[in-house]
């Protein structure tokens, strides 16, 4: 199925343990994003990527790692879990990153609700 | 810097019409907007650039003024449909798309 997918949708995990959320797109598109909501902050920008091999750090990056190997995927790992990442992730690409001269929306994937105990 | 947005959250009746704004600190090249409903992902909206193109879907309407790098989204003759949680994202230049905190719609009958 064409669009963005997300993996697993929901994870209950403990404290000290690594997890890793899935975010898989078939548009080819050349940017990739992991955000994560919380209540009162909105939606906040953890890593992004503008194409294969090349990420960078969001707003939020520290405890995740991401790697890009392949344009159509874009795991985010938690290498040590903590109770302050318990959150909703949302992963989203798109054609463009504002980094360059033209904009595109962004697509959503459909969320991994992460409660860390 | 996250662009703040106002109202917070606003009540309206089916039919009544309501503006939501959205201001930076930075000099914008583009706002998108958003909309995300309870339990689902955001969807977009709408983008404004820098040089006034729009591009959108949406029968909602919205503006950009660059001097004062705000942009107000309209929303009129408000459907029970258009609940939900609306998000400008602002890109300034050489920066990923930075979101707000979002402003809470509420449509009642």
């Amino acid at each position: 199925d064409a669009g963005i997918t997300q993996s697993p949708r929901y994870k209950i995990t403990e404290t000290g343990r690594q997890v890793t959320l899935m975010c898989h797109q078939t548009w080819s598109h050349s940017y990739m994003f992991w955000y994560r909501q919380d209540l009162g902050h909105g939606l906040r920008l953890i890593y992004y990527s503008a194409a294969a091999d090349i990420t960078d750090k969001g707003e939020v990056p520290d405890g995740y790692v991401v790697s890009r190997s392949k344009t159509e995927n874009f795991p985010l790992t938690l290498e040590s879990a903590t109770r302050s990442q318990t959150s909703v992730y949302f992963c989203a690409s798109s054609e463009s990153g504002g980094l360059t001269a033209d904009s595109y929306e962004q697509y959503f994937g459909p969320g991994t609700r992460l409660t860390v105990t | 810097q996250q662009p703040v947005q106002s109202p917070q959250a606003v009540i309206l009746r089916e039919g009544e019409d309501a503006v939501i704004n959205c201001s930076s600190s930075k000099a914008l090249y583009s706002v998108h907007w958003y909309r995300q409903k309870h339990g689902e992902a955001p969807v977009f909206l709408m983008i404004l650039l820098k040089g006034g193109e729009q591009k959108g879907h949406e029968k909602i309407s919205a503006s950009f003024n660059e001097k004062k790098q705000q942009s107000s989204l309209y929303l009129t003759a408000s459907q029970l449909s258009y609940s939900g949680t609306y998000f400008c994202g602002t890109e300034s230049g050489n920066t990923p798309l930075v979101f707000g905190k979002g402003t809470r719609l509420s449509v009642i009958a």
